[in-house]
């Protein structure tokens, strides 16, 4: 079964601590976006990366991080820099970083207490 | 600068009307937009989206029209069932550049269709 799996659902973590969330997907997509949702907001794009070894920055890249060394994993680490790291956290994959439709994971929940 | 927005925070219509969910966007260079619904804790699935040389999109009780020259599209859904309540986001994105591939969203409308 095809897809984007991101765990885990839910996630706590202390002030100052750095955590890393996962996404993995078996689409074949080249592209990976990551993008965080507050509420009554829209989804802001933290990183995408167009190509394995490849990455840039979003709107909102200050205190993250990513890596794409694999085609089909691209985490995301919530640095200790991050001011307001609580938020929804939604991935997201496309077959290229063109235009194509983007499909997206089933978000995790970052509590930071 | 919010360049796509969705100025309708919430929709409440009874069930096999039409819900009309409208979308505005600022940047003239955006040329491809989607349609996105979401349920609480889970993430958007994509409904469908239009390109800029169209200004009609239909897949079953969907369609999306576009209104270049008003920078304006919406979302048209009929008939309404009750288990199209859900979040409903509006996307654009642009061709080449330094957006290449990137999706702007607008803020989200909150569909509620009454059995």
């Amino acid at each position: 079964d095809g897809g984007i799996t991101q765990s885990p659902k839910y996630l706590f973590r202390k002030e100052g601590q750095n955590v890393t969330l996962s996404c993995e997907q078996n689409l074949n997509h080249d592209a990976m976006y990551w993008y965080r949702q507050d509420p009554g907001q829209g989804l802001r794009l933290i990183y995408y990366s167009q190509i394995v070894n490849d990455f840039q920055k979003g709107d909102i890249a200050e205190g993250y991080s990513v890596s794409r060394e694999k085609k089909e994993s691209f985490p995301l680490t919530v640095t200790s820099a991050q001011k307001n790291p609580t938020a929804f956290y939604l991935c997201a994959s496309s077959p290229s970083g063109s235009t194509d439709t983007q499909y997206f994971g089933p978000g995790t929940r970052l509590t930071v207490l | 600068d919010q360049q796509v927005k969705q100025n309708s925070p919430s929709l409440s219509v009874q069930e096999g009307r039409i819900s009309i969910l409208n979308c505005d966007y600022t940047n003239s260079m955006f040329d491809y937009f989607l349609w996105y619904k979401k349920y609480p804790a889970e993430g958007p699935t994509f409904l469908i989206s239009i390109s800029s040389i169209k200004d009609k999109n239909e897949d079953g009780r969907f369609t999306v029209f576009l209104n270049k020259s008003a920078k304006h599209l919406s979302l048209h859904i009929v008939p309404s069932q009750p288990g199209d309540s859900a979040v409903y986001f509006c996307a654009a994105s642009s061709l080449g550049g330094t957006s290449y591939g990137k999706l702007t969203f607008g803020q989200g409308t909150i569909l509620t269709v009454h059995p």
